[in-house]
């Protein structure tokens, strides 16, 4: 099955520094890649994904880029607030299965 | 839109009792709905999928008697953790996807469920 690697675990950056999260996947047949940021003792929320006929994707501070070739997909978070604190959760699901296998979390803390 | 609740938010139950979460999708009709655990700083781990009307996959290592899941509608589903022991004290985590109009394979997902067996 799938496996999806994340690093790094934690991440203290700078307010205001950029931050990036980077993801690796095993099966090559897998074709969707969603980002969820998760706050304590909340669900998963959806920030951005990226299916794979697309190399990159951006929505305001926050971005994805996928290397299909390497199998590795990165998430990009410029002009860091403390709001942005929270776990970020990589995953990965294969073309035509729902599943959603995800990467181990990474704990990003801005500082103020 | 797009929204999923669980109910209830958090349930603090005995040993050896049976304790039921509600996952309901709010303004949309899913196909499909998943339920996941988490424990204290890990990530998630998918216990199975349960299409409307049909019974659930469960994952490898999943005891289906003991995690029972119906999806009696397209808006309704609920996990009903059995004869509980404190080693299923988790966060559970339902989320939905395969809502007729949205992104194939988007999943949207519910505030969780904190569980705690006394």
């Amino acid at each position: 099955g799938e496996n999806v690697e994340q690093h790094p675990s934690t991440l203290s950056v700078q307010e205001g520094d950029s931050a990036v999260i980077k993801c690796t996947y095993s099966d090559s047949a897998s074709n969707y890649f969603p980002w969820y940021k998760q706050e304590l003792g909340k669900g998963p929320q959806l920030i951005i994904d990226i299916r794979s006929n697309v190399g990159e994707k951006k929505d305001q501070r926050i971005a994805v880029t996928l290397n299909k070739t390497a199998k590795h997909f990165s998430l990009h978070i410029t002009e860091t607030q403390p709001e942005d604190s929270a776990v970020y959760f990589c995953a990965a699901s294969l073309f035509g299965n729902e599943k959603l296998t995800f990467g181990t979390g990474t704990r990003l803390t801005i500082i103020p | 839109g797009a929204v999923v609740s669980q109910h209830p938010s958090w349930v603090i139950c005995k040993s050896g009792t049976s304790v039921k979460i509600e996952c309901r999708s709010l303004d949309f009709q899913a196909t499909t709905m998943f339920w996941y655990r988490q424990f204290p700083k890990q990530s998630l781990m998918l216990m199975a999928t349960s299409n409307e009307g049909s019974k659930a996959t469960y994952e490898q290592g999943v005891e289906k008697d003991k995690f029972l899941i119906n999806h009696a509608s397209l808006t309704l589903s609920t996990l009903t953790v059995t004869s509980a022991h404190p080693e299923d004290s988790s966060f559970y985590i339902c989320s939905a996807g395969g809502a007729s109009g949205l992104p194939y394979n988007e999943q949207f997902f519910g505030p969780g469920t904190r569980l705690t067996v006394l």
